[in-house]
């Protein structure tokens, strides 16, 4: 099975700060590798598909990069909205499915 | 607008059973792959499993291989997932979740587009 891993596994920044997380798989996805956003009590939500594709309706200040086994997952300008868990997600070859570990956002 | 509604949860008894159901609308039910997922109380998500939009095609995670059982009527726009000799590590929220369609020969697949607000399942003596 494919392993995920995310770093850091925390982080707490100030409003404006570019916001960094690595994901990288135990094997090469290609660009199958998804972005999750989920805030307390809520479900998760869809902003990266494919690596690097924006979902509808996402702000621009949220992007995706990366291929093989190793992906980054920016936020440009970090608002207060954006605290939350984030989680890599890689479909390649499943079964099965499977998430990183999540990386908590918070501010500084 | 899309809608995922998830029910069935409770508490149960280990080695007891349940059955979640998942009823979507406002979109076509019948062109998408669907999903459970489930997250731990202050845990991550896991993949739990999967059907493809005609049901010949489902997938387990290894944890639930053999106990759970996922199926589906697209007359009723209703996914389901029967819950048998549960164990205290199956407590959970359960999330149902599309994971992609062919509509017009056109498909795509791979990521969890839409979501249903979950459904608590405690398994506790």
């Amino acid at each position: 099975d494919i392993q995920m891993t995310q770093s850091p596994s925390s982080l707490s920044a100030s409003v404006g700060d570019r916001v960094t997380i690595t994901c990288q798989a135990s094997q090469d996805i290609s660009n199958y590798l998804n972005w999750y956003q989920q805030k307390p009590g809520k479900a998760p939500k869809l902003l990266i598909y494919d690596a690097s594709n924006l979902e509808t309706g996402v702000p621009s200040r949220f992007s995706g990069s990366g291929s093989g086994t190793d992906f980054t997952f920016t936020i440009s300008s970090l608002q207060p909205e954006d605290i939350a868990t984030y989680y890599c997600q890689q479909y390649d070859n499943l079964p099965p499915i499977t998430f990183g570990p999540g990386t908590k956002v918070d501010i500084k | 607008q899309v809608q995922l509604v998830e029910s069935g949860g409770g508490l149960v008894k280990p080695g007891g059973s349940l059955r979640l159901s998942c009823a979507a609308s406002g979109f076509t039910f019948s062109d998408y792959y669907m999903s459970w997922i489930r997250q731990a109380p202050g845990k991550g998500l896991e993949w739990v499993s999967y059907i493809s939009s005609s049901g010949s095609t489902i997938y387990y995670a290894d944890s639930v291989k053999g106990r759970f059982t996922i199926s589906r009527d697209n007359a009723k726009n209703s996914l389901y997932l029967q819950m048998n000799s549960l164990r205290a590590e199956d407590t959970a929220v359960y999330y149902c979740a599309s994971f992609g369609a062919c509509t017009n020969g056109v498909c795509y697949n791979g990521y969890f587009d839409y979501w249903g607000q979950g459904t608590l399942v405690t398994v506790s003596s």
